[in-house]
């Protein structure tokens, strides 16, 4: 089946610097793929729809300035927090269409990112 | 009125017992129905998808659709203690994915 691996799982840093995590496709093609951000005990939130080859859109309140989208490949998209700080902490999860079962979506493990 | 209504819980069931896990929605659109299981700091993982009303059978695992009442269920036989997790449904139209807010289940040896 299909698999998509995010890295780091984890990552500290300190306030102010910037923070990427990779979300790759391992054994698909992924034109499209997704970014959410998770709060303790919520549920997911879709903060932008990455496409391959243009721009990302944003939901409303999500602010690209701040969260930069790269979705450079077929395989591959990044979201790059900038200037980070300590209300950015939180639990970041991609996931990408399953070319095979179109309209079910693969996620991956998700990153923890904890600004101190 | 949110598109997709999932009570968060948690629900506690005893080990063994049946579980029932459900999700209403208002938009006649949606056409997919999945069921996600996701375990604490990890990334959700299917379980089960369906596109049409009736019921779908995995193992355990039972997923219900009912379009004329805009109802889907999970049901989990032989519930186990590695079965606790949060259950998320996820409902798809055209382009556009829903997610419910997610039950927290907990089975207990």
């Amino acid at each position: 089946g299909a698999v998509v691996s995010q890295h780091p799982s984890w990552v500290i840093c300190k306030s102010g610097t910037s923070v990427k995590i990779e979300c790759r496709s391992l054994d698909f093609q992924a034109t499209t793929m997704f970014w959410y951000r998770q709060f303790p005990k919520q549920s997911l939130m879709l903060m932008a729809t990455s496409n391959e080859g243009s721009k990302a859109t944003y939901e409303q309140g999500v602010e690209k300035d701040k969260f930069l989208i790269n979705h450079a490949s077929l395989t591959l998209s990044t979201l790059t927090v900038t200037s980070a700080h300590p209300e950015d902490s939180s639990f970041y999860i991609c996931s990408a269409r399953d070319t095979e079962r179109a309209n079910v979506l693969t996620f991956g493990a998700g990153s923890r990112l904890t600004v101190l | 009125q949110k598109e997709v209504e999932q009570d968060p819980g948690p629900l506690s069931v005893p080990e063994g017992a049946i579980v029932s896990l459900n999700c209403t929605y208002s938009n006649s659109a949606f056409q997919y129905f999945m069921w996600y299981r996701q375990y604490s700091r990890k990334g959700p993982e299917l379980l089960m998808y369906t596109y049409s009303s009736g019921n779908k059978e995995d193992g355990r695992f039972t997923a219900q659709v009912d379009k004329s009442s805009k109802y889907i269920s999970l049901f989990i036989r032989d519930s186990q203690p590695s079965d606790s997790a949060t259950y998320l449904c996820a409902l798809t139209g055209g382009f556009k994915t829903i997610f419910g807010a997610g039950t927290r289940l907990f089975v207990k040896a």
